[in-house]
């Protein structure tokens, strides 16, 4: 089956820096890779999402690249601030399969 | 909001007891998903429904069952539980039967203390 490892565990930046957290997958059939953070205390939210026909995707200070040749995909996010500061997990599934498998998480301190 | 509705927030219990969670999926969503999170750790899959039936299977134990009924919502019942059980229990809808391809929106979870 699928299995998704993820990249650093713990992340500290300054709050303006960029951060980058990292994930690989194992099943050369998976083609759907959403990220999602959860805040403290809270349920985890889509950010954003990839499809593998395409190789990046950028949604104002979050940006996807995913390299399927590689089989690994990464999360950038620019200008980090406070309130970016939280777990993010990345996740990978088949198109149409019901299994999405999430890696372990990331957990992101912004420090001001 | 996510629309998706999960009760109890919180349950306390001791060892052995059977408890019941609840999930209404979000308005539309056929699909109904299970995730157990503990401390510190990721999102383990469960079980999954789609339509009324199961079409899933994570890494559920044979003390946990769930089912989803006609008006779509689900249910997942512990039993025998044990104090590793304790976790935040999260349901997610999505639309289509394929979590693959179509966004899980997650309810705020209910968080199941075993003593």
């Amino acid at each position: 089956g699928e299995n998704v490892e993820q990249h650093p565990s713990t992340l500290s930046v300054q709050e303006g820096d960029s951060a980058v957290i990292k994930c690989t997958y194992s099943d050369s059939a998976s083609n759907y890779f959403p990220w999602y953070k959860q805040e403290l205390g809270k349920r985890p939210q889509l950010i954003i999402d990839i499809r593998s026909n395409v190789g990046e995707k950028k949604d104002q200070r979050i940006a996807v690249t995913l390299n399927k040749t590689a089989k690994h995909f990464s999360l950038h996010i620019t200008e980090t601030q406070p309130e970016d500061s939280a777990v993010y997990f990345c996740a990978a599934g088949e198109g149409g399969s019901e299994k999405l498998v999430f890696g372990k998480g990331t957990k992101l301190t912004v420090n001001p | 909001d996510s629309g998706v509705t999960q009760t109890p927030k919180h349950l306390i219990t001791a060892t052995g007891q059977r408890v019941t969670l609840r999930c209404s999926p979000r308005s539309g969503d056929l699909s109904v998903y299970w995730y157990q999170q503990s401390l510190d750790q990721g999102l383990q899959f469960l079980i999954q429904y789609y339509n009324g039936e199961e079409r899933a299977k994570g890494n559920i134990l044979e003390r946990f069952s769930a089912q989803q009924f006609p008006d779509l919502h689900s249910e997942l019942n512990l039993s025998s539980l044990e104090l590793g059980d304790s976790a935040l229990y999260f349901c997610a809808s999505s639309f289509g039967p394929g979590a693959g391809n179509s966004p899980l929106h997650f309810g705020n979870g209910t968080r199941l203390t075993v003593t």
